[in-house]
């Protein structure tokens, strides 16, 4: 089975800053999808950023990027230029190819200070 | 506007009062999907349902029952809540995803569900 993990429980982060959360999956299959999702406190899903495995190139969204690293089974999301929106819990998602599950890790609240 | 919808937002009930919390999308996606999200576990998914008349157990499926008799409704049932059921519940639909296409998924916007 999948299991994603996302070890950081908490961040915090100066305006204008950057800052990096970590995420580290299992998985035996060799294509699938991985993501990050924001959720503000208005409780919304929202889709930050998506990253095909066969693809080698890491994923950039704005002042969103990721970190692939398919032999280490790590994804990374970093937040550049960190604004005051950017506070929200965040959660790295997997999902295999041709399936429609989401398998998620337990969330990083990020803090913005200004 | 596409979206999918749950209602209630918002629900405290009691221990043993059956409760169901409807969802209902507009873009008539194949596959649905419930989940609930608890600090320090993320979202799991409690039951999923492939197309009408086809569910099946997710990862925490213990103590909830759903349906799918239409494509754009799939509501889950409490038939008696308990308190450790008190959690925020999310909706999601997508297209089904066949070979090496994306399809996103969509997530309602949650209901939070106290069990006292």
């Amino acid at each position: 089975a999948q299991t994603v993990t996302q070890s950081q429980p908490e961040m915090s982060v100066q305006e204008a800053e950057t800052v990096t959360l970590s995420c580290t999956y299992d998985t035996s299959e060799s294509d699938y999808y991985l993501f990050w999702y924001k959720q503000p406190p208005s409780r919304q899903m929202i889709l930050v950023i998506r990253q095909e495995a066969y693809k080698q190139q890491n994923a950039t969204e704005n002042r969103f990027s990721v970190n692939f690293q398919k032999a280490a089974k790590s994804f990374s999301l970093k937040i550049s230029d960190s604004q005051l929106g950017d506070a929200a819990m965040y959660f790295c998602a997997y999902k295999r190819v041709g399936g429609s599950r989401l398998t998620f890790g337990e969330g990083t609240q990020l803090t913005v200070n200004p | 506007e596409a979206q999918v919808t749950q209602n209630p937002r918002y629900l405290i009930t009691v221990t043993g009062k059956k409760l169901t919390v409807t969802c209902s999308q507009n873009m008539n996606h194949e596959y649905m999907s419930w989940y609930r999200q608890d600090p320090g576990l993320g979202l799991r998914q409690i039951y999923y349902s492939m197309n009408v008349e086809v569910t099946d157990k997710g990862d925490v499926p213990e103590g909830y029952k759903v349906s799918r008799k239409e494509k754009r409704n799939f509501p889950l049932i409490l038939e008696s809540p308990s308190p450790n059921q008190t959690s925020l519940y999310f909706c999601a639909s997508s297209p089904r995803t066949s070979g090496i296409g994306y399809n996103e998924q969509f997530f309602g916007p949650g209901t939070r569900l106290t069990v006292l």
